[in-house]
């Protein structure tokens, strides 16, 4: 079955510099994939969709690459600030013309001043 | 538009006793999904709705059931309610894509 794999430990860095978060999935081939964010008590917010033909997104201090090769992906955000803390998904589709998606376990990021 | 809304927004209930969730999607969406929450599992998928029919169904025992209605509007039911079943339940609605997904603010369930 898929599995996805996030960094289950927090990352915290400083303000200013560039949060990278990593992705890994197996046995599986996903039409794309896409990065949420979520804060505590709130339902996952949206951020980036990248599809398996494309190898990077970007999307203001946001930028995805998408590795079908590797079977990863990297979120990263430019110049950091403290409203970005918060759990970052990664998610893949889970079938063509659905809703559905599977998820990682997500990485806490902490970014302090 | 108005977001995807869920209600209740908190709901203890004890051992054995059934739940009720509903959740309004975007108005236009005519997907539902439907997710559980867990500190140790994580996000995992319960089941997805499409005009009034189920499409996809995540690997969740029975007790867990699911209808939408022809406004697209959807509840998920839990029976006989288990200790372990306290999660998030978090509804998410599709547009025409139904690539991306949006979340509603979820449902706290706490069983005692």
């Amino acid at each position: 079955s898929q599995k996805i794999e996030q960094n289950s430990e927090a990352l915290n860095i400083q303000e200013g510099k560039t949060a990278t978060l990593t992705c890994n999935y197996t046995n599986y081939s996903p039409a794309y994939l896409q990065w949420y964010r979520q804060d505590p008590g709130r339902g996952p917010v949206f951020l980036l969709l990248i599809r398996e033909n494309e190898k990077e997104k970007r999307k203001e201090r946001l930028k995805v690459t998408f590795d079908t090769t590797l079977k990863q992906s990297l979120f990263h955000i430019t110049a950091s600030q403290p409203a970005d803390s918060a759990t970052y998904l990664c998610a893949l589709e889970g079938g063509s013309n659905t809703g559905k998606l599977i998820f990682g376990q997500g990485t806490t990021l902490q970014v302090k001043p | 538009k108005a977001g995807v809304t869920q209600t209740p927004r908190y709901l203890i209930k004890t051992r054995g006793q059934q739940v009720t969730l509903s959740c309004s999607p975007i108005s236009g969406h005519r997907s539902v999904s439907w997710y559980q929450q867990t500190p140790g599992q994580g996000l995992q998928f319960l089941f997805e709705y499409f005009s009034e029919t189920q499409r996809n169904k995540g690997n969740f025992p029975g007790r867990f059931s699911g209808r939408q209605f022809s406004n697209s509007r959807s509840e998920m039911n839990v029976s006989t309610l288990e200790l372990g079943d306290s999660a998030l339940y978090l509804c998410a609605s599709g547009g025409l894509a139904e690539e991306t997904q949006y979340f509603g603010p979820g449902t706290r369930l706490l069983v005692l």
